[in-house]
C-alpha cells in the first residue's frame, strides 16, 4: 500500500513552459486534493475533487487546471508557467464529504519557475 | 468561513521541556480539529483530531491538545520534548458539510539539547 504518490519529486521551469504534476492513490478514496505550500503561509487549496469526473476550485485555482478521470489519479496541469508559481506542491486523498476524515500526504513536487 | 491562527512562527525549547503550540480558530459551526506535523522535505501527517467527544485528545509521539470552545482554542502540548520533536507544526479546521481543511501559517518548533 503505497498511499498517495506524486511525481515528479522536482522540477524547473522556465516562465511560458507547461507541465503537469501526477498524483495517484491506491487506498480508493473518492476525494482528493491539490495543496501549494508556501514558506510561512501554510497550505492553500487548489482544487479539489469528490470523485471521478467532478472537481471544483479552492482557494487558490488561477494558472491550474485539473482532471479526474479515474478514483486513483489527479493530476494538476500548469499552463504557461510563471514566477509566482514556485511552490512545493502536495496532493491528498480523503475517504469521505465530511470534514471529520482524515486527508493523507504525498511528499510533495518542489517546482522552481525561472 | 473558518479560519486557524498559529501564535508564533517559531517556538523554541530544550530538550525534557514542555511543548506548548498555539492554535485559535473561528468557526460558524462546530468545528472538526486537527494537528499535522511536517518534517524537513516530508508531506504532512496527522497528529491528531477532535470531531466530537471528549474534548481532551490523545495523539502519536506522546502529544494531546484540548478543545476549548469558550476560548475557541485547540492548543498543541506534550509534557517532556525529545530532538526528534522538531519539525512544523499545522493547525488547521473543518466542520459537518464541508470536505476541505483551512490550515493554519504553521509553527516551526525547535529542540535544542
Amino acid at each position: 500500500n503505497a498511499g498517495v504518490t506524486q511525481t515528479p519529486k522536482f522540477r524547473i521551469l522556465k516562465i511560458g513552459q507547461s507541465m503537469t504534476l501526477q498524483c495517484t492513490q491506491d487506498m480508493n478514496h473518492n476525494y482528493m486534493y491539490w495543496y501549494r505550500q508556501d514558506p510561512g503561509m501554510g497550505l492553500k487549496l487548489i482544487y479539489y475533487s469528490v470523485g471521478a469526473g467532478i472537481t471544483d476550485k479552492g482557494e487558490v485555482p488561477n494558472g491550474y487546471n485539473v482532471s479526474r478521470s479515474t478514483t486513483e489519479d489527479f493530476p494538476l496541469r500548469l499552463e504557461l508557467a510563471a514566477p509566482s508559481q514556485t511552490s512545493v506542491y502536495f496532493c491528498a486523498s480523503s475517504w469521505g464529504q465530511d470534514g471529520s476524515y482524515e486527508q493523507y500526504f504525498g511528499p510533495g513536487t518542489r517546482l522552481t519557475v525561472t | 468561513a473558518q479560519s486557524v491562527t498559529q501564535l508564533g512562527s517559531h517556538v523554541s525549547v530544550s530538550e525534557g521541556a514542555l511543548v506548548l503550540l498555539r492554535c485559535n480558530y473561528s468557526s460558524s459551526v462546530p468545528p472538526y480539529l486537527f494537528w499535522y506535523v511536517q518534517y524537513p522535505n516530508q508531506g504532512l501527517q496527522l497528529l491528531l483530531k477532535y470531531t466530537t467527544g471528549a474534548t481532551l485528545v490523545k495523539g502519536i509521539n506522546g502529544f494531546e491538545a484540548e478543545f476549548k470552545k469558550s476560548e475557541t482554542s485547540f492548543h498543541l502540548t506534550k509534557p517532556s520534548a525529545h530532538m526528534s520533536d522538531a519539525a512544523e507544526y499545522f493547525c488547521a479546521v473543518s466542520s459537518s458539510g464541508y470536505s476541505t481543511l483551512t490550515f493554519g501559517k504553521g509553527t516551526m518548533l525547535l529542540v535544542s539539547p
